[in-house]
């Protein structure tokens, strides 16, 4: 079965440094977002993506973060300059078309700031 | 700014019994809703979903009932298993749109054998 695929499973970093997430999702899939969750907390939109461009983004993202897809295969979260508060779970997900309600997500990948 | 609301953050449930699980949600706009089931350290994983035209929808022992009247839906689980137990999200959105699915908090479910 598809499945989106998230890299790194968990990253340690210092405060200030960036970091890159790094996602694939399922191949025919056209609509790709990335979610958060800080631990205890709930899961909260960041940003999505379509035909190459943002098409929505929450307060969260802020100018530290962009998204790109580099290729046909890869989608992308930099944070440009992590702070503790980034600390969380970080997810991907992609869904087919506008016309499908459901998100598929990565397993997430785990972001820690020092 | 809580659209979507799960009010009870945990439940416990014996196994073979039926196990409800509550949203709530605040947004005329949303026509979509979803369950996703989450296991630590893993990502939220599709359970079932329904769309506004529908008050009911069943797949195997997972029935989703959705009240638009009152903006409520819940998740019947019947009969419940162990391998039940996680954290349950209620997601809610707009079916024919890209845009993102705003979740609940989160329901801890505790199915004891």
């Amino acid at each position: 079965e598809p499945e989106v695929t998230q890299t790194p499973s968990h990253q340690v970093t210092q405060m200030g440094q960036e970091v890159i997430l790094r996602c694939v999702p399922i191949s025919n899939h056209l609509y790709f977002y990335w979610y958060r969750q800080i631990l205890g907390q709930k899961v909260e939109f960041l940003v999505s993506f379509y035909n190459n461009e943002i098409s929505e983004k929450s307060e969260i993202f802020d100018d530290q973060f962009s998204v790109e897809r580099p290729d046909g295969s890869n989608f992308t979260l930099k944070i440009r300059s992590t702070k503790l508060e980034d600390s969380a779970m970080y997810f991907c997900a992609s869904k087919r078309t506008v016309n499908t309600g459901e998100l598929f997500f990565g397993e997430g990948s785990r972001l820690t700031v020092l | 700014d809580q659209q979507v609301k799960q009010n009870s953050p945990s439940l416990s449930v014996q196994e073979g019994r039926i196990s409800i699980l509550n949203c709530d949600y605040t947004n005329s706009m949303f026509d979509y809703f979803l369950w996703y089931k989450k296991y630590p350290a893993e990502g939220p994983t599709f359970l079932i979903s329904i769309s506004s035209i529908k008050d009911k929808n069943e797949d195997g022992r997972f029935t989703v009932f959705l009240n638009k009247s009152a903006k409520h839906l819940s998740l019947h689980i019947v009969p419940s298993q162990p391998g039940d137990s996680a954290v349950y999200f209620c997601a809610a959105g707009e079916e024919r749109s890209a845009r993102q699915l705003t979740f609940g908090s989160g329901t801890q479910l505790t199915v004891l054998p």
